[in-house]
């Protein structure tokens, strides 16, 4: 069974600091996807960004970058300089990438991030 | 702009009535995904559906059901809604079995 866990329930950082999430999975798949989601307190859910397992290439996109490590299955996201409408619940998640599993998601438990001006 | 819609967005209800929560989308999606949030349990899926008349449980499905009668809608039914129900309700949909999955706004559900 896939699992993901966000070990860190909650980050407080100070404005323009970089923030770091950590995310590990688990599953037997050898090809996957992973994303990150973002749930202002607004309440809705963000799509931020997507990898596929076999591209373990890290990129940047704006104040957004993100570490995948397939050798320790960990999926870690930065957000560089925060800001305050940075502030919000980031979720990490998993899908099999099999045709007959879909794409169903499982989500880690998130981690909250407040951002002070 | 296509979208994904959910109503109502707030509901009370009372344990033992059933209860209905609707979900609309007009992108033409066949995978539809009901979510229910918890605090400390993230996101967990209740049920999905793979196109019209197709509907599959979840990790959480016990107490609810769905129905998938066209491409748009999916529909999630409480049968007899529990205190433990309780919860903030998502749907999700995407294009296919490896496109990325688009949230609805969620609905907030109280059982008393």
């Amino acid at each position: 069974a896939q699992k993901v866990t966000q070990a860190q329930t909650e980050i407080s950082v100070v404005e323009k600091e970089d923030v770091t999430l950590d995310c590990v999975y688990e599953t037997r798949d050898t090809t996957y996807y992973l994303f990150w989601y973002k749930q202002p307190p607004s309440g809705e859910l963000v799509f931020l960004i997507r990898r596929n397992s076999f591209d373990e290439q890290n990129e940047i996109s704006g104040r957004y970058s993100w570490n995948f490590q397939k050798s320790t299955s960990s999926f870690n996201f930065t957000i560089t300089a925060s800001q305050v409408v940075d502030s919000a619940v980031y979720f990490c998640a998993l899908s099999e990438a099999s045709k007959a599993a879909g794409n169903k998601l499982t989500f880690g438990g998130g981690t909250r991030v407040l951002v002070k001006p | 702009d296509a979208e994904i819609t959910q109503s109502p967005r707030h509901k009370i209800t009372e344990t033992g009535r059933q209860v209905t929560l609707a979900c609309h989308q007009t992108w033409n999606h066949n995978n539809m995904f009901w979510y229910r949030q918890d605090l400390g349990h993230g996101l967990r899926l209740i049920h999905y559906s793979y196109g019209v008349q197709d509907t599959n449980k979840g990790e959480v499905s016990d107490g609810y059901s769905v129905s998938r009668s066209n491409t748009e809608d999916l529909p999630l039914t409480l049968e007899s809604a529990a205190s433990s129900q309780t919860s903030v309700y998502f749907c999700a949909s995407s294009g296919g079995g490896r496109e990325t999955q688009y949230f609805g706004p969620g609905t907030r559900l109280l059982v008393l």
